[in-house]
């Protein structure tokens, strides 16, 4: 079983949707979770991280499920430029005590359409 | 500020070749990671660096595959013979380190080094 799975889409929405996107982990001693952004032939990069009480940054709603190993992200009112892939990703706190070692989901494309 | 450097951004070579992958992180972060990116697999971790001693090697896929940081501000990954199938997008990203045992904090990655080995 992966360590982080996702829907990998792709998902086609028009302007001004809303759409969700989820994902699951199997590390139950995890402790950070992020959300990252990849543009075409692009490096990923940081959207938002993610807190057990959830999180917003403007359009972009963050939420974690410890119980269930589940974490979502909302994006309201879609732009034209959220069209990418959406990577979820979990810290693997290993055999050793230092839990650096990020997990990346293989990612939900996403793409918004006028 | 000037975010994390991989050079080179493009490398094509022959198989049996040696390929050396640059990266310079971002000043003052403690770790360093090498990913390798293809469709099939998505974005693996190679080796992680925290304050250059290597911490975790046990993504490299063989002995073909070597890394180095020699000091804080420069790391190698090297390919040595090079095979069509090592053809993939490599990352280098750099982080703080974390406040607490057991978590991790954000990384941030270079524009990568697309690898071609024909």
């Amino acid at each position: 079983r992966k360590e982080v799975e996702q829907d990998p889409g792709p998902f086609n929405v028009p302007e001004g949707a809303t759409v969700a996107f989820n994902c699951t982990y199997s590390n139950s001693a995890s402790q950070s979770f992020f959300w990252y952004r990849q543009d075409c032939r692009k490096e990923p990069k940081l959207l938002m991280s993610v807190y057990s009480s959830g999180n917003e940054d403007g359009r972009f709603t963050a939420q974690l499920n410890r119980a269930s190993q589940y974490i979502s992200l909302l994006i309201r009112d879609s732009k034209l430029s959220d069209s990418a892939t959406y990577l979820c990703v979990v810290n693997s706190p290993p055999h050793s005590n230092s839990g650096y070692a990020l997990n990346f989901g293989k990612g939900t494309s996403l793409l918004v359409t006028p | 500020d000037a975010g994390v450097i991989q050079s080179p951004r493009h490398e094509v070579t022959e198989m049996g070749q040696e390929v050396t992958l640059r990266c310079k992180p971002i000043s003052g972060h403690d770790y360093l990671f090498w990913y390798r990116q293809t469709m099939m697999r998505g974005l693996e971790l190679l080796i992680y660096f925290n304050n250059n001693v290597p911490i975790d090697d046990s993504g490299m896929p063989e002995d073909r595959f070597s890394a180095k940081m020699p000091n804080a501000s420069f790391s190698t990954l090297k390919i040595q013979p090079s095979e069509p199938r090592d053809s993939a997008v490599y990352f280098c990203a750099s982080s703080l380190a974390s406040r607490w045992t057991g978590s991790a904090r954000e990384q941030y990655f270079g524009p990568g080094t697309r690898l071609t080995v024909t």
